[in-house]
């Protein structure tokens, strides 16, 4: 199981975002990062929890292993408030409930 | 430009069947298995399961095995699922998604179709 925190993190424009997702056993590095827009499809941020997919920002990163998680928005932008995803593959997906970044 | 493509839009009845695609494009379709996701409203991801085009090998998350069918046609390029006999409560938002490489086993996703809202209502 997936846990993400918190479900609503309201951060002001500029100000840094740390997200957290918990794993109940240990998934390695086999943590992947989505951000998803309303009425849009998950966009892939990150994956082998570091790693910055193509074409992602440099403000985006990820850290963590084993069971604890973080991605850092490092200033937050505008089109950075969205719904946050963490999925692990070291067993068949299974994602967390997700994290609301809003504007505050 | 990789891209996956889903069919429209679907309101159907309480036992009716259903099929919709997912056709790819940009990349080699047989090379690259495709995974289908489920989206219930205002809710979270759920991986359905996952196929390889090439020869149609097929996973079920063990959440969906016998309720959906996974299925390829390569010479089209399109991926489908499909109900049989559909419920109220398969009303969800369901995307495709490609994965990074052709290897078996659990990875990410991307990119992701647009998704394809399925409404169940009597």
């Amino acid at each position: 199981v997936m846990t993400q925190s918190p479900g609503t993190l309201s951060v002001s424009p500029g100000e840094r975002a740390t997200l957290s997702c918990r794993a109940s056993q240990s998934v390695s590095s086999s943590l992947a990062w989505y951000q998803q827009k309303p009425g849009q499809a998950p966009r892939l941020l990150i994956y082998g929890a570091s790693t910055r997919a193509t074409g992602v920002p440099a403000r985006f990163s990820g850290s963590g292993s084993g069971t604890e998680f973080t991605l850092t928005i490092s200033s937050l932008q505008s089109e950075d408030f969205a719904v946050y995803y963490c999925q692990q593959y070291n067993n068949w997906p299974t994602f967390g409930q997700g994290t609301k970044v809003e504007i505050k | 430009e990789v891209q996956l493509v889903q069919s429209r839009a679907e309101v159907k009845k309480p036992g009716e069947s259903l099929k919709i695609s997912c056709e790819g494009s940009g990349y080699n379709f047989t090379n690259y298995w495709i995974a289908w996701v489920r989206q219930m409203p205002g809710k979270g991801l759920d991986w359905m399961g996952i196929i390889y085009p090439g020869d149609s090998d097929t996973t079920y998350s063990p959440s969906f095995e016998g309720q959906v069918t996974i299925s390829v046609d390569k010479s089209t390029r399109t991926a489908y699922l499909q109900w049989s006999s559909l419920k109220a409560s398969d009303t969800a938002i369901y995307y495709c998604a490609k994965t990074p490489n052709s290897n078996y086993g659990p990875t990410w996703f991307d990119p992701w179709g647009q998704g394809t809202l399925v409404t169940v209502s009597s």
